[in-house]
């Protein structure tokens, strides 16, 4: 069946470097995204990672992604207190016609 | 543009009426997606439309109506609604729920407090 698992707390300084993991369960997922949410907002995407693909950087945000282990980081790097929200891991399974399968969300807390 | 615009963002409805919510988007996506979201838990798929047809109905209480009037439009029409049904609405477009890569871009969400 299809699983997503995140840790759900993570706590780092200010100008560190974070790592969200997720593992995922699918071998047939296509796609896995990162969403952020902040508090009373709603989801906004953050990046994605085709299956094929290892790894994948836009500005501070570096994705890596295991297909054979099936895990799925998101590095933020020089972490800032607006980074402070819940990050979703996602896959999309091919054949599931756009249903996306998400992890609890990671809180992750940015201290000055 | 990637936006998808919800309203209302906040609604209080008695367990007797009858509200709905409103989604837009001007992507010219064909896929429209409603979610239900419980404070600090993953979204929860309720609705799926593709071409302005219902595909998906996640075994959601009648008393929630979905509508797609055009393919810019999605409505949740509420009525008799229960305590536990509170929680984040939220609304999203994807371009074609079968393309590989189907991107979802979601709403800003609508607060729902049934009391």
């Amino acid at each position: 069946g299809e699983d997503v698992e995140q840790s759900l707390f993570l706590s780092v300084r200010e100008g560190d470097s974070s790592v969200i993991n997720c593992t995922y369960t699918d071998s047939s997922s296509t796609y896995l995204y990162w969403y952020k949410q902040e508090p009373g907002a709603g989801l906004q995407l953050l990046t994605y990672i085709f299956s094929n693909m290892d790894m994948k950087q836009d500005q501070r945000l570096t994705v890596l992604l295991n297909k054979k282990d099936k895990h799925l980081s998101l590095r933020i790097a020089d972490t800032q207190t607006g980074d402070s929200a819940i990050y979703f891991c996602a896959e999309s399974i091919d054949n599931q016609g756009g249903k996306l399968i998400f992890g609890q969300g990671t809180e992750l807390s940015v201290k000055p | 543009d990637t936006e998808v615009t919800q309203t209302p963002k906040h609604l209080v409805m008695g367990m007797t009426n009858k509200k709905s919510l409103k989604c837009e988007q001007h992507m010219g996506h064909r896929a429209m997606y409603w979610y239900k979201q419980k404070a600090k838990k993953p979204p929860e798929l309720m609705f799926v439309y593709s071409y302005e047809k219902l595909s998906i109905n996640e075994s959601v209480p009648s008393r929630f109506s979905p509508e797609c009037p055009n393919s810019s439009l999605l409505n949740l029409h509420l009525h008799a609604l229960q305590p536990e049904d509170s929680a984040l609405y939220l609304c999203a477009s994807s371009q074609d729920r079968y393309f590989s890569g189907n991107t979802i871009y979601f709403g800003e969400g609508s607060w729902l407090t049934v009391v």
